[in-house]
């Protein structure tokens, strides 16, 4: 079945790049995105990528999509404290409104 | 803007004992979820819903229940529940169109003792 995996934690200084990894095996994906979840908080969509594009850029976040490799990334510039949260990626195919989440990578910035 | 709203934020309960987290919509979305969140496990999805009077099973749904009597009310109910159900709980919504953004409410924890 599908499948989606992060690696559980990321631990950067502020004012670096952090980058979040995924990797998922559903070849059919069509939409692939990262959300965002603060502390005792829902998710929140931070940024998506079509299946059709390989980068997309969006003021200080980058997700690079390599799909031959199933491969996703999301690249934070400038890490600030405020973007300390756990970042889940999930995958959607064409014509179906099934998400699949992976496991959330927490992120945590030192000043 | 409410959004999502779930009730309640927050519940112990005994082993044995029936529970129904409620989820209501402002959004008037027609697909509607419910996710369990679990350390090392990410979101699992219970139950979903495309519209109203429809309801499909998730990942998980062994020992839960959903209805969808109208589009605003997505009630989860927990029959018997079992110590293994602690868990935090969230609803989400999906818009329409080519991005299908999931809303989500602020979650409900669950502890069954």
């Amino acid at each position: 079945g599908e499948d989606v995996e992060q690696s559980l934690f990321l631990s950067v200084r502020e004012g670096d790049s952090s980058v979040i990894n995924c990797t998922y095996t559903d070849s059919s994906s069509t939409y692939l995105y990262w959300y965002k979840q603060e502390p005792g908080a829902g998710l929140q969509l931070l940024t998506y990528i079509f299946s059709n594009m390989d980068m997309k850029q969006d003021q200080r976040l980058t997700v690079l999509l390599n799909k031959k490799d199933k491969h996703l990334s999301l690249r934070i510039a400038d890490t600030q404290t405020g973007d300390s949260a756990i970042y889940f990626c999930a995958e959607r195919g064409s014509g179906t409104y099934k998400y699949i989440f992976g496991t959330g990578t927490r992120l945590k910035v030192l000043a | 803007i409410a959004g999502i709203t779930q009730a309640p934020t927050s519940q112990i309960l005994a082993a044995g004992r029936r529970m129904t987290l409620r989820c209501t919509q402002d959004m008037r979305h027609n697909a509607m979820y419910w996710y369990r969140q679990d350390l090392g496990l990410g979101l699992r999805l219970i139950h979903y819903s495309n519209t109203a009077g429809t309801t499909g099973k998730g990942e998980v749904p062994d020992g839960y229940s959903v209805s969808r009597a109208n589009t605003d009310d997505f009630p989860l109910t927990l029959a018997s529940a079992v110590p293994s159900q602690t868990s935090v709980y969230f609803c989400a919504n999906a818009t329409g169109g080519s991005v299908g953004e999931l809303f989500f409410g602020e979650g409900s924890r669950l502890t069954v003792l």
